[in-house]
This record gives C-alpha cells, sequence and structure tokens, in this order.
C-alpha cells in the first residue's frame, strides 16, 4: 500500500510570511497526526484528528498554527505568521484504527522548514 | 505520563547483535512499549511492540523485565542500514491520549564496517 505522502519536502521563508502543509494519509486510517520536529530533538505532538474531528490540539500554538482534514482525508498544518523558532521537520501520521488498538503509526517523509 | 531513559549514543560492529537499554520505571500495568526509529531525512519507522512478554518479529526482538521497568531492543546481526536514533515510547491510553507516542530524544545507533 502506498505510504503517507506529505509536501513540500522543503520550504524556506521570512519569518511573519505564511506557510501551508500538506499531507495525505494512507487510504482508510481514521486517525491523522501532525508532529514538530526540532533538531535534534523527537517529535512533538501537534494535533490528533480522527476522521474528520480533532481529538486533542493542546500542543499547537493556536495564535499562529492552525490545521484541518477536511472529510477525514487529506490535512493542511498552516503557520501564519511564521517565527525564526518554527525552523522544524513537520511529520504527518496516520493510524489505521482509532482509540485503544495496537496498531501502528506510519510517518511521512515529512517537510522541513526553513525559517530566515 | 511515563517516561523513558535511554543512551543517547551506541555503536555496534557490522554483524553483531546491537542492544539499546531502555527504562520506564513509572510505567502503568496497561501501557504498552513501542519501539520506533528514524533513519536520516526520514519520519520514524515502527519496530515492535509488547506489554509484557518479550516479542519477535523479523526486524527485532523486544525483552522486557518482568517487573516492566525496562526493556531490550535487540537487532540480532546490524548493518549499516541499521544506522538510526531509536526511540523507546511507552503509549498513553487515556481518554483524549488514546494512541498518542510521546517521544524523547532516543538513542542515535551507528553501526561501523
Amino acid at each position: 500500500e502506498a505510504g503517507v505522502a506529505q509536501s513540500p519536502r522543503y520550504k524556506i521563508i521570512e519569518k511573519r510570511q505564511s506557510v501551508a502543509f500538506w499531507c495525505n494519509p494512507i487510504s482508510g486510517h481514521a486517525t491523522l497526526y501532525w508532529y514538530q520536529q526540532i533538531l535534534g530533538q523527537g517529535p512533538k505532538l501537534l494535533i490528533q484528528f480522527q476522521n474528520n474531528g480533532v481529538v486533542d490540539d493542546s500542543q499547537l500554538p493556536k495564535d499562529r498554527f492552525s490545521a484541518e482534514r477536511l472529510k477525514g482525508v487529506d490535512s493542511t498544518l498552516k503557520i501564519q505568521p511564521a517565527k525564526l523558532e518554527d525552523s522544524a521537520v513537520y511529520l504527518c501520521a496516520s493510524r489505521r484504527l482509532a482509540g485503544n488498538s495496537y496498531n501502528e503509526q506510519f510517518f511521512g517523509p515529512g517537510t522541513r522548514l526553513t525559517v530566515l | 505520563d511515563a517516561k523513558t531513559t535511554q543512551p543517547p549514543s551506541m555503536d555496534c560492529a557490522e554483524g553483531r547483535a546491537a542492544n539499546l537499554p531502555c527504562n520506564h520505571s513509572t510505567i502503568s500495568g496497561n501501557e504498552y512499549v513501542y519501539w520506533y526509529r528514524q533513519i536520516h531525512s526520514q519520519g520514524p519507522q515502527y519496530i515492535i511492540h509488547g506489554l509484557k512478554n518479550n516479542e519477535t518479529n523479523e526486524m527485532a526482538s523486544l525483552i522486557i523485565t518482568e517487573d516492566r521497568k525496562s526493556s531490550t531492543l535487540i537487532l540480532p546481526h546490524a548493518t549499516l542500514r541499521d544506522t538510526a536514533v531509536y526511540y523507546c515510547i511507552v503509549r498513553v491510553d487515556r481518554g483524549s491520549t488514546l494512541g498518542r507516542l510521546y517521544f524523547g530524544r532516543g538513542t542515535q545507533l551507528t553501526v561501523w564496517p
């Protein structure tokens, strides 16, 4: 089966600009996650969707970050306006079943964002 | 949330077994231990998970101590392609956090020829 797709793979912007990332999860996967990975650290969860609803966005900086998952399939993550500290890799992951099911998360290749 | 402690780096000769330790002394009885790895410039990749019993799959073996406070990931015959950051994760399954993974800094495993 096809993996999790993300685009773009790389993005360079100046601070205060806006940027959007796109994720296409594995077909049929109910749960979708967005992570932020700063250089040298492990991924940090930003937001979790189950189908098209938000399960948890407690770690999402809502003053500048937003995310949506229309129709419960593709998802976009937006940053507006970007700050220098937003430079990171943004990873999307999906999981087949929701809830307390012991199935793993599949990760995309990520989008590397550089804010100048 | 259960936290894990891993050594920041390890190395291993190609063809030898790589044994990656992880401490998770605050783990709860129904929390699973997951291992993922991340090869440079790629997303994390699932390796294996377990609850109480030792587990083995085509990639690795997972040994969990009887008190469940620590575990060891074993790559039986390491290859250069196994060079990656390995994350030991206790999966939280409470309320809205069902299925969430909390990543630490992991262990950088370097396999040398």
